[in-house]
């Protein structure tokens, strides 16, 4: 069975301090993963996925099939970037991502 | 643009009502997702369809039905609404033709409060 855990439901940190989002899964097969983020009153976007190794708005994250795990990592954090993040999960075909339960990013200025 | 639009954002019910929440996105995508967002349990699948003779449950059905009336539009209804159903609801779609990266597009949200 498919299983994502968020272990954070909330991370509070000050502007410029360094931000890691855990995210660990569970799959047998190979995973795809995403982070979606959702900002107050706004729908989800997707932040970004790993097959595309790319950095969102200084946001990076990287699978580590040996862990098992897709941190989302930012080395300053601003103030905007105060949202609710979403680490999913899909792969082998399914069409079904798993969400985490999410983890609430509050940046202080 | 093309987009995933939902229809009422904003709704207010009493218990044992029934009450209907559609989506319609002009993506073209076959795919369509109903969710359910909760406080600390984060984004439930309620049911999918695949395409328009394709209805599937999800993770919480129970209370719901969904319609497929088109490729374009997803409805989802609640036969006889409790207080426990008050939450934020997500329509989304994905593109059928994405093999690779099965990237979700969601809609802005239902509020629904079952009093």
């Amino acid at each position: 069975a498919q299983r994502v855990t968020q272990p954070e439901k909330l991370l509070s940190v000050f502007k410029g301090a360094p931000v890691e989002l855990k995210c660990n899964y569970s799959y047998s097969g190979s995973p795809e993963l995403f982070w979606y983020v959702q900002y107050s009153r706004q729908r989800l976007q997707l932040l970004l996925r790993h097959i595309s190794r790319e950095s969102i708005k200084g946001f990076t994250a990287d699978l580590n099939k040996g862990e098992t795990s897709f941190h989302l990592k930012k080395p300053f954090a601003q103030e905007e970037d105060s949202a609710m993040y979403y680490c999913a999960l899909g792969g082998g075909g399914s069409y079904i991502p798993t969400f985490g339960r999410g983890t609430s990013l509050i940046v202080h200025p | 643009d093309a987009d995933v639009t939902q229809t009422p954002r904003n709704r207010i019910t009493k218990t044992g009502k029934r009450i209907m929440l559609e989506c319609s996105q002009t993506k073209g995508h076959d795919r369509m997702y109903w969710y359910r967002q909760d406080p600390g349990l984060g984004l439930r699948l309620i049911y999918y369809s695949f395409d328009v003779k394709d209805i599937n449950k999800g993770e919480i059905s129970d209370g719901y039905s969904v319609s497929r009336q088109a490729q374009a539009k997803f409805s989802l209804s609640l036969e006889s609404a409790i207080p426990n159903q008050t939450a934020l609801y997500f329509c989304a779609t994905s593109d059928n033709r994405d093999i690779s990266y099965n990237e979700q597009f969601f809609g802005p949200g239902t509020r629904l409060t079952v009093l």
